[in-house]
């Protein structure tokens, strides 16, 4: 039981390049999160899904899209990266209850 | 908007001492609040939570204190020992929300 894992863990991209960070949980949640912390931050969210095929937008969404095609896997795209962007990237989880379950993070570098 | 806010961003205690952890929220309808920890380089971890019928909760080493008059949440560690040097976050979240609201965080060093 692996819990929530993140994939990569660490990458750099080039202003204007894209690419996809994958959440994968194997707890059945219904609920999944993506978050980004920045330093001496708190986290804060990016979109969210209540469940398979849905997603929603939270705190701050510019610049990213998501998408929940699987139960299981939660996506953030970035389709044209910003140094802005740069940022610890967080996902997930919870189920009935209100704790939510975090993954290890991804670490992005946006030159 | 509503917030979770904390008074102090750092705070270093010595080894084997209290520590005690504040937050303020500011929404008076939140019914749920979380505290997590967050080692260097890893995801927030769950430590303990509290409901809004209550006033106290405790843990193994920790309890969790509400105070819905002022608003107030705190987290007390007992014993601090090197391991709890973290990040703590407390989160709160609304009656029928989807979302937890996360405070800015306080830094806890231990002092040998």
């Amino acid at each position: 039981n692996a819990g929530v894992t993140q994939t990569p863990k660490f990458r750099v991209l080039k202003t204007g390049q894209s690419m996809t960070l994958l959440c994968a949980q194997d707890m059945n949640h219904e609920y999944m999160y993506w978050y980004r912390q920045d330093p001496g931050m708190g986290l804060r969210l990016i979109h969210y899904s209540v469940g398979e095929g849905t997603t929603a937008k939270g705190e701050v969404p510019d610049g990213y899209n998501v998408s929940r095609l699987k139960k299981q896997n939660f996506l953030l795209g970035l389709e044209s990266a910003a140094p802005s962007q740069t940022s610890v990237y967080f996902c997930a989880t919870r189920q009935g209850g209100k704790t939510q379950y975090f993954g290890p993070g991804t670490r992005l570098l946006v030159l | 908007g509503e917030s979770v806010g904390l008074h102090l961003p750092t705070l270093s205690v010595q080894e084997g001492d209290n520590s005690i952890i504040n937050c303020a929220y500011s929404n008076s309808a939140s019914d749920y609040f979380i505290w997590y920890k967050q080692e260097s380089g890893k995801g927030p971890q769950f430590i303990i939570d509290i409901r809004s019928n209550m006033d106290k909760r405790q843990g193994q080493r920790v309890t969790v204190l509400l105070n819905k008059t002022v608003k107030h949440l705190s987290l007390q560690i007992a014993a601090t020992q090197p391991g709890d040097s973290a990040v703590y976050f407390c989160a709160e979240t609304l009656q029928g929300a989807q979302k937890l609201v996360f405070g800015q965080g306080t830094r806890l060093t231990i002092n040998p």
